[in-house]
């Protein structure tokens, strides 16, 4: 059954780096994801991905995130500036895209845990 | 306001039995969906079971099934003959309809940390 993937599952770095997380979301699906999850709170969203552009953010995806469809095959979310709490676990999740509808499932990736120090 | 409401922070069941997590959520739009997923201790989140708001049946996934009481709304997660391996924290998502078509998040609850007892 094909999954979404993520890399690496465990990132450290040091306050005030640029970090690179990777997905590569189920092949035939149009619509991707970023969320996080801070330690023992709940799933928040970041940003959602159509089309090769934004098509929502939340107020945590402020100038220090980015987000790219590089290739046919991965979708990456950049963090520009580490801060300390940025550390978190974030999921990459990709959806089908029944136009849009509330039933579209979104299957999300093993995650990556990012670690700022 | 929170959208979704997860008040239970922790259950215990016993292995074969079944279990109810609850779920309430709050919103305006006619149209949205439900979503049930789990997280074990490995982290991943797993999907289990949706429920659309203009569904006219509960939904059911083998030993998942979705109690969705509309006038209440509450989209309850009932787990029948529970196994070891459903020991798990169990989030609860929303996604809204929307009046110019449906937004892409999902909002989450807090989450319920399922413990299954042999």
């Amino acid at each position: 059954e094909p999954e979404v993937t993520q890399t690496p599952s465990h990132q450290v770095t040091q306050m005030g780096q640029e970090v690179i997380l990777r997905c590569v979301p189920i092949s035939n699906h149009l619509y991707f994801y970023w969320y996080r999850q801070i330690l023992g709170q709940k799933v928040e969203f970041l940003v959602s991905f159509y089309n090769n552009e934004i098509s929502e953010k939340s107020e945590i995806f402020d100038d220090q995130f980015s987000v790219e469809r590089p290739d046919g095959s991965n979708f990456t979310l950049k963090i520009r500036s580490t801060k300390l709490e940025d550390s978190a676990m974030y999921f990459c999740a990709s959806g089908r895209g029944a136009g849009g509808a509330v039933a579209d499932t979104q299957y999300f990736g093993p995650g990556t845990r990012l670690t700022v120090l | 306001a929170q959208k979704i409401t997860q008040t239970q922070p922790g259950m215990f069941v016993q292995e074969k039995e079944a279990v109810t997590l609850d779920c309430t959520y709050d919103t305006s739009d006619p149209s949205y969906g439900l979503f049930w997923y789990k997280q074990p201790s490995s982290g991943e989140m797993i999907f289990l079971i949706y429920q659309g708001s203009y569904d006219q049946q509960n939904a059911t996934e083998g030993r998942y099934s979705l109690n969705f009481q509309k006038a209440r709304k509450s989209a309850n997660l009932v787990i029948s003959a529970s196994q070891l391996g459903d020991s798990a924290m169990y989030f609860c998502a929303m996604r809204e309809g929307g009046y110019g078509g449906a937004t892409n998040k999902l909002i989450f609850g807090t989450g319920t940390l399922l413990a299954v007892q042999p």
